[in-house]
């Protein structure tokens, strides 16, 4: 069965400071692991994914998330956050298996403070 | 990018009355499409998958014959709601992957949500 946990329901963090939001997951072989954002009364945004290949991947606004087959997490930072990137945000992973859906987080709420 | 339309962005309706919710994707072709539910402040909750010229896919517990799911084209999708009653009142999104791609991996690109308010 597929997983993935967000152990955090709120991340507080400066404006200018770099920014970590964890993710970790579980599914059977290799996984698609996605990151997107969600303002507020909108739908969701793709931010990122990790499907084979380099570790770090780089995407919108920004941000990057670095894939660890070991830890099996797939944590979304960036370098220097802005107020902008205050949202949710929500980690999805899915097997390589067409037959598996795509598993969503319950979602990490980011609060950059000017 | 992949752009996935829905309308309305937000509705009101009666206790009794059925509200249709439109999901179109814009520039691609998407043989499936998904519905979700979201609670405020939760994750999103997988409804239904919508096959294109087949019928949809329900998850467990979620009614058939209350979420009545239509997908009538490879660019449009329809839930309609029937006998809303307050407890229906939620955000509804639906999202659609990029299938037909050599690469496609099933990125999945959301529609911006419709409001529900049953009254």
């Amino acid at each position: 069965a597929q997983s993935v946990a967000q152990p955090e329901d709120q991340v507080n963090v400066a404006e200018g400071n770099p920014l970590t939001v964890k993710c970790t997951y579980s599914v059977s072989g290799n996984p698609y692991l996605f990151w997107y954002v969600q303002y507020p009364n909108r739908g969701l945004q793709f931010l990122l994914k990790y499907i084979t290949g380099d570790n770090l991947v780089k995407g919108s606004y920004g941000f990057e998330a670095e894939f660890n087959k070991s830890q099996t997490s797939f944590h979304l930072k960036k370098p220097s956050a802005l107020v902008s990137d205050s949202a949710l945000y929500f980690c999805a992973v899915r097997s390589m298996n067409r037959d598996d859906k795509i598993i969503f987080g319950k979602g990490t709420r980011l609060h950059i403070l000017p | 990018g992949a752009v996935v339309s829905q309308h309305p962005s937000w509705v009101i309706c009666k206790s009794g009355t059925s509200v249709k919710i439109e999901c179109r994707s814009l520039d691609f072709q998407a043989t499936t499409m998904f519905w979700y539910r979201q609670f405020p402040k939760q994750s999103l909750m997988l409804m239904a998958t919508s096959n294109e010229g087949s019928k949809a896919t329900y998850e467990q517990g979620v009614e058939k014959d209350k979420f009545l799911i239509n997908h009538a084209s490879l660019t449009l999708s329809t839930l309609t709601v029937t006998s809303a009653h307050p407890e229906d009142s939620s955000f509804y999104i639906c999202s659609a992957g990029e299938e037909g791609l050599v690469e496609s991996t099933d990125t999945q690109y959301f529609g911006p949500g419709t409001r529900l308010t049953v009254l």
